[in-house]
Order: C-alpha cells, then sequence, then structure tokens
C-alpha cells in the first residue's frame, strides 16, 4: 500500500474551515483513499472515501487532485467536536489491513 | 443507533488470566476485525474473520485468539495478559473486501492489566 504523509498537528477556529493536506504519491490506480477520525479514548469514525474523484458528504468534503498524488479533507464549519486525530489512509479495496499512521492532530479553538 | 458494540468499555484483568472481550454488528457485515490500540500509537491489525474464515497477521502474538460463532458476534481471547498487552482493543466491520471495503469501529474496549 501506497504510504501517506500527513502534518503532526494543525489548529483552527472555531467556525472556520478546516483543510488537511495528506500527500500519498506513490498511490496506485486501484488504491482509495479514505478519511478516519479519532476523538480522545473512542473508536475511530469514518468520515469519507474516495477513488478518483471530489466527494462530499454531510460530515466533509475530499478533494483528490487530478493526478492523485495528494488530497485535502475539508471540514467545512469547525466545531470543538471536531478537535481529534485525523488519519488520511490509502489501500486497495480488497486489503483488509485499515494501516493507520500517525495522523493530523486537530485542534479547534473558540 | 449502535452499529458496532463492545463490552465492556473497560475491562480490568490481573496478570496471567484469561479474557475475552467481545464485539457484536447490527450491520450483517461478512467481515469483523480486532485491532489493538496502545497509549499514542495508531491501531494495528490482529486478525478478521471472512465470514468464517480466520485470518491472522503474521506478527500477532499466539496470546491472542478470537472466535466468531455467528455472524453478529466476535470475541477476542487474550489466553495469559501481560502488562504489555494493556491498549484499547477495538473492533470493526466492513460489508465485503468489494468495493471500496469501508471498515467501521466500534466504540473500544480499554484493557487494564494489573
Amino acid at each position: 500500500d501506497a504510504k501517506t504523509t500527513q502534518p503532526t498537528s494543525m489548529d483552527c477556529a472555531e467556525g472556520r474551515a478546516a483543510n488537511l493536506p495528506c500527500n500519498h504519491s506513490t498511490i496506485s490506480g486501484n488504491e482509495y483513499v479514505y478519511w478516519y477520525r479519532q476523538i480522545h479514548s473512542q473508536g475511530p469514525q469514518y468520515i469519507i472515501h474516495g477513488l478518483k474523484n471530489n466527494e462530499t458528504n454531510e460530515m466533509a468534503s475530499l478533494i483528490i487532485t487530478e493526478d492523485r498524488k495528494s488530497s485535502t479533507l475539508i471540514l467545512p464549519h469547525a466545531t470543538l467536536r471536531d478537535t481529534a486525530v485525523y488519519y488520511c489512509i490509502v489501500k486497495e479495496a480488497w486489503n483488509n489491513d485499515m494501516r493507520f499512521g500517525a495522523g493530523t492532530r486537530l485542534t479547534v479553538k473558540p | 443507533d449502535a452499529m458496532v458494540i463492545q463490552n465492556p468499555r473497560y475491562q480490568v484483568t490481573q496478570f496471567g488470566k484469561p479474557v475475552t472481550l467481545s464485539c457484536s454488528q447490527t450491520l450483517n457485515h461478512n467481515v469483523m476485525y480486532w485491532y489493538q490500540q496502545k497509549s499514542s500509537q495508531a491501531p494495528k491489525l490482529l486478525f478478521h474473520y471472512y465470514d468464517k474464515d480466520f485470518n491472522n497477521e503474521a506478527d500477532t502474538p499466539d496470546n491472542f485468539q478470537s472466535r466468531r460463532p455467528n455472524t453478529s458476534f466476535c470475541f477476542l481471547d487474550i489466553r495469559s495478559p501481560g502488562l504489555g498487552d494493556a491498549a484499547m482493543y477495538l473492533c470493526a466491520t466492513s460489508r465485503d473486501s468489494t468495493g471500496s471495503n469501508t471498515q467501521y469501529f466500534g466504540p473500544g474496549t480499554r484493557l487494564l492489566v494489573l
């Protein structure tokens, strides 16, 4: 599976958009990009995933560059409850191992 | 509505005393997973079941076993817990290995070994 690189930490003001980048320059054509988050002492929560096209759901938007070498997770209006570690993962659908990296610790501040 | 349920949320056991953690799901998913997450680390896959087929990760210690008596339930057995086994244990499910194979996690059971 391709490796991902994410910033260790980020801050965001409450009510503003949070843009979390992820680099996956060695991604292969059949690897999906997944985003999960983990709030302290809870299980990881699925946010969104995509293959080639940009995706949007009730939680977030996922922007994947045309060459698929990087992506950005956008939380349009961050709240204090969005403070969490955000994981970007790339893997093929058939691969059952969700290989979590270190993630980005997002802190939303009042 | 809870979809992946783990009980208990906190479990205390004694060094060397067998312990079982449980997971149930209401999603009717074919695949169930167990991950271990130690403090300040990312989750690490221990094993998974595809229906009744058990798949162990190469580096999962023999001390860890699993049972899946039916589609809805899966158990993690730690035969002789050591202090190093204190961690959060996460159960996850996915429908199958086709399509995007998104995994959905439960809240986790935090294991303390005394």
